[in-house]
């Protein structure tokens, strides 16, 4: 089993730009979380997904943010328009009930 | 607000010693309690876990104290290695287990 993957692993993106973010989760998972890891918050959850189907995106900072779920093996998360403070690693966790297993990571930098 | 804590940022071990990782929680209704590690440029992983109905689990090095009343738990890892050097976060849900809420972390240092 590949695991989590994660696209890109890195980003760099002027302000203003739109950033998206991918994800296969571990086949069979039937849930998909998607976390922003910052030094002052930890790993904060953004929004999760169960069969697909968003069931709570409260963690999501503001509209400028979306995330998508066109099926069970993909998993988008955008930005539009990117800020400085978007600036954080994210990572995509799935899971089969309890525990998560995590990507490695997309470190966003937006200048 | 943060329903999980980690006050300690960083931690420094000599090798061989005991390293103790802290963490407390508010949510009195959290009953799954969970340390993931995570090395640099890397996903965390999952270390140990325990249940509300336990006060204590052990894995090897690796043992999970959980204080229901001071809503407190704490990873004890002995004897500690150079390996071991990572960031510890610790997580807590509830029942259902949709929710985890992480703690901002742990950095330990194992020092050789």
């Amino acid at each position: 089993d590949a695991g989590v993957i994660q696209s890109p692993r890195h980003e760099v993106t002027e302000m203003g730009q739109e950033v998206t973010l991918r994800c296969k989760p571990i086949s069979g998972h039937n849930s998909l979380f998607w976390y922003r890891q910052t030094m002052m918050r930890g790993l904060e959850l953004l929004i999760y997904f169960n069969n697909n189907v968003p069931i709570d995106d409260s963690g999501m900072p503001e509209d400028r943010f979306s995330a998508k779920m066109p099926n069970a093996s993909f998993s988008t998360l955008k930005i539009q328009p990117s800020e400085p403070r978007d600036s954080a690693v994210y990572f995509c966790a799935s899971s089969p009930g309890l525990g998560r297993s995590f990507g490695s990571g997309t470190r966003l930098t937006v200048v | 607000d943060q329903q999980v804590k980690q006050n300690s940022p960083s931690l420094s071990v000599q090798e061989g010693r005991i390293s103790i990782l802290n963490c407390d929680y508010t949510n009195s209704m959290f009953d799954y309690f969970l340390w993931y590690k995570k090395y640099p440029a890397e996903g965390p992983t999952f270390l140990i876990s325990i249940s509300s109905i336990k006060d204590k689990n052990e894995d090897g090095r690796f043992t999970v104290f959980l204080n229901k009343s001071a809503k407190h738990l704490s990873l004890h890892i002995v004897p500690s290695q150079p390996g071991d050097s990572a960031v510890y976060f610790c997580a807590a849900s509830g029942r259902t287990g949709n929710q985890f809420y992480f703690g901002t972390g742990t950095s330990l240092t194992v020092i050789p």
